[in-house]
């Protein structure tokens, strides 16, 4: 079975820019969040999409949003970027089952630079 | 708000045990995991405790949870070079949701 799939790996942006990242969950995972990287901040939570629909969002701006299509497959979009968005962008879905169980699985990332 | 917190770095030499620590403030804690993380990989999920276990273990990996103290521990018997990465602890209410991550400790394994 194939894990979480990031793309692109790398980024390269100018302030000012918009951004789209793309993650595809692992098949049969119906839940897809989204994590920021930074050395400062460590990982923070950005926000969970469930059946197409934001289930919980972290403490970000409104420039950060995402969306998630009828196959579980995500985007996250960041707009007007700064460069203090530059960050490893993570992705993690999960079965959402509600099973004790249930783990969080992660992609590789993106890595955003933003000049 | 929840704060996880983690030592910043533990160096050990290869084969012995390596011991890494981590505490947290959310008493509705009922998931904490352990990950890691190489260089430029993501997260690879290591193992999970549920918050009414005092311990678990899964081959080379030992999670301690003190509840009451809110401290959670990772040892790693017979570490191997293999080992050094960052290691985080996260925290979480549901499983798998909105988890909150420590800072992560470097681990470096000395041949």
């Amino acid at each position: 079975k194939a894990g979480v799939t990031q793309t692109p790996r790398y980024l390269i942006k100018t302030r000012g820019q918009q951004v789209t990242l793309s993650c595809s969950p692992i098949s049969g995972h119906r839940s897809v969040s989204w994590y920021q990287q930074t050395p400062g901040q460590g990982l923070q939570f950005l926000f969970e999409y469930f059946s197409e629909t934001q289930r919980n969002k972290g403490n970000f701006p409104g420039r950060f949003s995402g969306r998630q299509f009828s196959n579980s497959r995500s985007e996250m979009n960041v707009s007007t970027l700064e460069l203090g968005d530059s960050a490893l962008y993570l992705c993690a879905s999960r079965n959402a089952t509600g099973t004790l169980n249930e783990k969080l699985f992660f992609g590789s990332g993106t890595q955003l630079s933003v000049l | 708000g929840e704060d996880v917190e983690q030592s910043l770095f533990l160096s050990v030499r290869e084969g012995d045990s390596s011991v890494i620590n981590c505490t947290y403030t959310d008493s509705s804690s009922t998931y904490l995991y352990w990950y890691k993380q190489e260089p430029g990989a993501g997260l690879q999920l290591l193992t999970y405790i549920f918050s009414n276990m005092d311990m678990k273990q899964d081959q080379r990996l030992t999670v301690l949870l003190n509840k009451k103290d809110k401290h959670l521990s990772l040892r790693i018997a017979d570490t191997q070079t293999g080992d050094s990465a960052i290691y985080f602890c996260a925290e979480s209410y549901n499983a798998g949701n909105m988890l909150t991550f420590g800072g992560g400790t470097r681990l470096m394994v000395k041949p």
